[in-house]
């Protein structure tokens, strides 16, 4: 069974740009979830999808940040207009079942976002 | 304000020692508590899990255990291996009834294993 994907492993823009970050879940999952670790800090959550819909987008940091999950199958982050402070590795995650002891999150492996 | 806090912050052990990490947590009410191994360049893995009835729960050689008393965990690691060199993440699910499912995560302990 194939991991949680992500696209690209890195990339490097310069203040101003836009990036677009690609995660494709485990197949069957409904639950997707956003996460972002910031060099020195802990691993923050951004967001959490169910199937298409947004479930809780309390971590986004601000609106220059979009996550859409089309189709409810993979789901892009996008990054309008790029700040420094945005530098940093994307998570992403799917479950089965979100919440409680059924729900165990698999990781991808990051995308190292490096904003110039 | 849900905190994860983690000691030590780095780790250098010889290969076929043991060593315990700690994870102090504030976050309540709690659901859950995980271990996580993040090996270098890939995305976290979960160790084990255990929710606030259970004191200990073991994976192999690594042994966690849980004090929700005193929000205290964990995780203890057998015989090392250099394959154990990893950062080790504690994470905790805050109850939540509004089906928010926000996982609060430690910075992480970097553990070196050395032959």
């Amino acid at each position: 069974e194939a991991g949680v994907t992500q696209f690209p492993s890195h990339s490097v823009i310069e203040k101003g740009q836009t990036v677009t970050l690609r995660c494709d879940p485990i197949s069957g999952h409904d639950n997707l979830y956003w996460y972002r670790r910031v060099m020195g800090k802990e691993i923050k959550f951004l967001l959490h999808f169910v199937k298409e819909s947004k479930q809780d987008e309390s971590g986004m940091p601000n609106n220059r940040f979009l996550a859409e999950r089309t189709g409810g199958t993979y789901s892009t982050l996008k990054v309008q207009p790029a700040e420094l402070e945005d530098s940093g590795v994307y998570f992403c995650a799917s479950s089965q079942v979100p919440g409680g002891l059924g729900d165990t999150q698999y990781f991808g492996p990051g995308t190292r976002l490096t904003v110039l | 304000k849900n905190q994860v806090e983690q000691s030590p912050q780095s780790l250098i052990i010889l290969e076929g020692k043991n060593c315990t990490l700690q994870c102090n947590y504030t976050v309540s009410p709690f659901s859950n508590l995980r271990w996580y191994k993040q090996d270098t360049g890939r995305g976290p893995v979960s160790l084990t899990i255990m929710t606030f009835s259970e004191n200990t729960k073991s994976n192999g050689r690594y042994t966690a255990t849980l004090d929700a008393d005193t929000k205290q965990s964990s995780l203890h690691i057998t015989a090392s291996q250099l394959s154990d060199s990893a950062s080790y993440i504690c994470v905790v699910t805050p109850y939540s009834g509004a089906g928010s499912y926000q996982l609060t995560f430690g910075k992480g302990t970097k553990l070196s294993v050395i032959p």
